[in-house]
């Protein structure tokens, strides 16, 4: 258990629909990353966030938001949903700074389906 | 553009033996090379890292070689295990962010 938590773990909507990812950090990690991950693919990184404050973006679509609160926690919006959009979407941890922000602990995982 | 590929795709191994993956990246300014397992299910988890500095470390049963002469990275499994079995990452830092690899599918033959 790496100890970041998502939710949900399964979500299945509908093409045009609107979702919200919801993650957790680590117990004193500063550093929130999210990434999408398709089908037997890498990982592609979306957006992070360090202290509440964008840090760097990724190849995140217009259609995609994020924030990350001052409890730490995030949350990603996907509007307009497509059925491309269908994929594992991993959000991430560190403790925060550059010279942590290699070793990324890893949440379990929002696996979308969009229909 | 700056990439980080991996050379194959899947890598089918006998349970006992050593293991191979292989990493090749094309950017040459970051300070680390980072190797993760992501098991079946699962979000990937950090296994070992290399600062550019280094061309050798070695972890519990993996070893990571570094070769910046010809922009390429690997990872060595000794004693191959059945929970072994996973996709395997190579990922470079830049800066704030992880550049990462397309992943080596590890198959382990019994």
């Amino acid at each position: 258990d790496s100890g970041v938590t998502q939710t949900p773990k399964h979500l299945i909507t509908a093409t045009g629909q609107r979702v919200t990812l919801r993650c957790s950090p680590r117990s004193g990690d500063l550093s929130v990353y999210w990434y999408q991950q398709s089908l037997d693919q890498g990982l592609q990184f979306l957006i992070q966030y360090y202290n509440g404050e964008e840090r760097a973006k990724g190849n995140i679509l217009e259609r995609f938001s994020a924030q990350q609160f001052p409890d730490l926690h995030s949350e990603l919006n996907l509007s307009s949903l497509e059925l491309g959009d269908s994929a594992l979407y991993f959000c991430a941890s560190s403790p925060g700074g550059t010279a942590s922000s290699y070793e990324q602990y890893f949440g379990p995982g929002t696996r979308l389906t969009v229909t | 553009g700056e990439s980080v590929g991996l050379h194959l795709p899947t890598l089918s191994v006998q349970e006992g033996d050593n293991s191979i993956i292989n990493c090749a990246y094309s950017n040459s300014a970051s300070d680390y090379f980072i190797w993760y397992k992501q098991e079946s299910g699962k979000g990937p988890q950090f296994i070992i890292d290399i600062r550019s500095n280094m061309d050798k470390r070695q972890g519990q049963r993996v070893t990571v070689l570094l070769n910046k002469t010809v922009k390429h990275l690997s990872l060595q499994i000794a004693a191959t295990q059945p929970g072994d079995s996973a996709v395997y990452f190579c990922a470079e830092k830049k800066n704030y962010q992880l550049i990462w690899g397309a992943g080596t599918k590890l198959i382990i033959k019994p």
